[in-house]
């Protein structure tokens, strides 16, 4: 079975703080993602990565960065977490294949700004 | 990227089959069609996708119609465990997760 870990279910952090949010897959995926998702507006793609050291913006990148050192570690980043930035981030990767087949997804981690 | 449209929520009860429906009238001629279900407090889960044809595995059915402007997700013996968020997504260059179709299994 694919893994897909994510460092923590549950985060509090501070305003202003930075955020690391790591996430491993253990198939060797060379597709990976970072979602949040939010009551009434579903899941929604922040950052994803086709290998190693290479990223590509989604819908809503403002106020994070991420990073790909690995192929099997994708973290995300909080430069200065603002309390809008609370919600449940999901990671999640995929294979190269036509059509991207199927996302794996982790438990989720679920982030409060205060 | 094609858009779709679920209803907001479905009942059905335990046993019986449940067949969500899923739009995506704008879906153009490479695209899939991709199913998945997030039960609560956990990430989405890879039901089954498709093209053209109907397709079937160990969770649940696929019908596309001909024209591949809407599908039907069928799970044949729902359970309690079946209760779950259900996205229809259409691929494009990303992967598009709205709102979905909230089933609720009553026993």
């Amino acid at each position: 079975d694919v893994k897909v870990t994510q460092s923590s279910r549950y985060l509090v952090k501070r305003t202003g703080e930075k955020v690391f949010l790591e996430c491993v897959q253990d198939m060797d995926h060379e597709n990976m993602f970072w979602y949040r998702q939010d009551p009434g507006l579903g899941l929604r793609l922040i950052y994803f990565s086709y290998d190693v050291k290479m990223k590509e913006k989604g819908d809503i990148p403002e106020g994070y960065s991420v990073s790909r050192e690995k192929k099997e570690r994708f973290s995300l980043i909080l430069e200065s977490a603002s309390t809008n930035q609370t919600s449940m981030y999901l990671c999640a990767s995929s294979p190269v294949g036509a059509g991207r087949e199927t996302q794996y997804f982790g438990p989720g981690t679920r982030l409060l700004v205060l | 990227d094609a858009k779709t449209t679920q209803p907001t929520s479905m009942d059905c009860a335990e046993g019986r089959a449940a067949n969500l429906p899923c739009n995506h009238s704008t879906i153009s001629g490479n695209e899939y069609v991709y199913w998945y279900r997030q039960i609560h407090s956990q990430g989405p889960q890879y039901i089954i996708h498709g093209l053209k044809n109907n397709e079937t595995n160990e969770m649940a059915s696929l019908i596309i119609t001909e024209d591949r402007k809407s599908s039907t997700l069928i799970l044949p013996h729902a359970t309690l465990r079946d209760t779950a968020v259900y996205y229809c997504i259409v691929n494009g260059q990303n992967f598009v997760f709205g709102p979905g179709t909230r089933l609720s299994v009553l026993p």
